[in-house]
């Protein structure tokens, strides 16, 4: 039982395009909402974050936006580029430190 | 050089025997976390720390046990009780507040043979 439901599980999307991953959660406990890119074979590095209290945060080609009362955030990634393809994570972190994740969704760019 | 160090890369593992995966932190990061990472089902917690000697169990526990003796390890050990355990295993910390980046290791892949 995920604390947090992550879709598509996987998208392809031609270069230049943008690619928008969707999570949704319950728990009101939850305070901080980061999200994590992972390669294959690798650990997972943060991408970015967002607390429940901005609507939406951008840094460079990536984009959260955040509807607090929905329970609902997102990513957005424009001008998505072949380097984007990996699977990225939504996740959230309640006020016991416990970092939940969704499952995850991997995006495959084509050239 | 900092990091979380986790090891080995590659582990196998019999039937019915105990392992027990490393992970080394020397960030001074108060938070340590382990995930199990199985296709298509993301990152499940099993266990993580706020602090020396306190853990709590996460959404998978059952068939996992961990210590947390020292504020720069937190070795997961995978017990015979745990009846699916082939899967990639990660390793995180974190400075422990909220609002802070959890640093992930390289993970550990076991497979039962």
């Amino acid at each position: 039982q995920q604390q947090v439901k992550q879709s598509p599980q996987s998208l392809i999307v031609q270069k230049g395009g943008i690619s928008i991953i969707n999570c949704a959660y319950e728990n009101t406990a939850f305070d901080y909402f980061p999200w994590y890119q992972q390669f294959p074979g690798k650990g997972p590095a943060l991408l970015i974050a967002i607390r429940p209290d901005v609507s939406e945060k951008k840094e460079g080609r990536f984009t959260i936006s955040f509807n607090k009362s929905a329970k609902q955030f997102s990513l957005h990634i424009m001008d998505s580029q072949p380097g984007d393809s990996a699977t990225y994570f939504c996740a959230a972190i309640d006020n016991d430190y416990k970092l939940s994740f969704g499952a995850g969704t991997t995006v495959t760019v084509r050239a | 050089d900092g990091g979380i160090t986790q090891s080995p890369k590659y582990l196998f593992r019999k039937e019915g025997q105990n392992v027990t995966l490393s992970c080394e932190q020397n960030l001074n990061h108060d938070a340590m976390y382990w995930y199990r990472q199985d296709p298509g089902q993301g990152l499940r917690l099993i266990y993580y720390s706020q602090i020396v000697n306190d853990f709590q169990k996460g959404d998978i526990a059952e068939g996992y046990s961990v210590s947390r003796e020292k504020k720069e390890s937190f070795p997961l050990t995978v017990t015979s009780a745990q009846k699916n355990p082939t899967a990639f295993y990660l390793c995180a910390s974190s400075m422990g507040g909220m609002n802070t980046e959890a640093f992930f290791g390289q993970g550990t892949r076991l497979t039962v043979v």
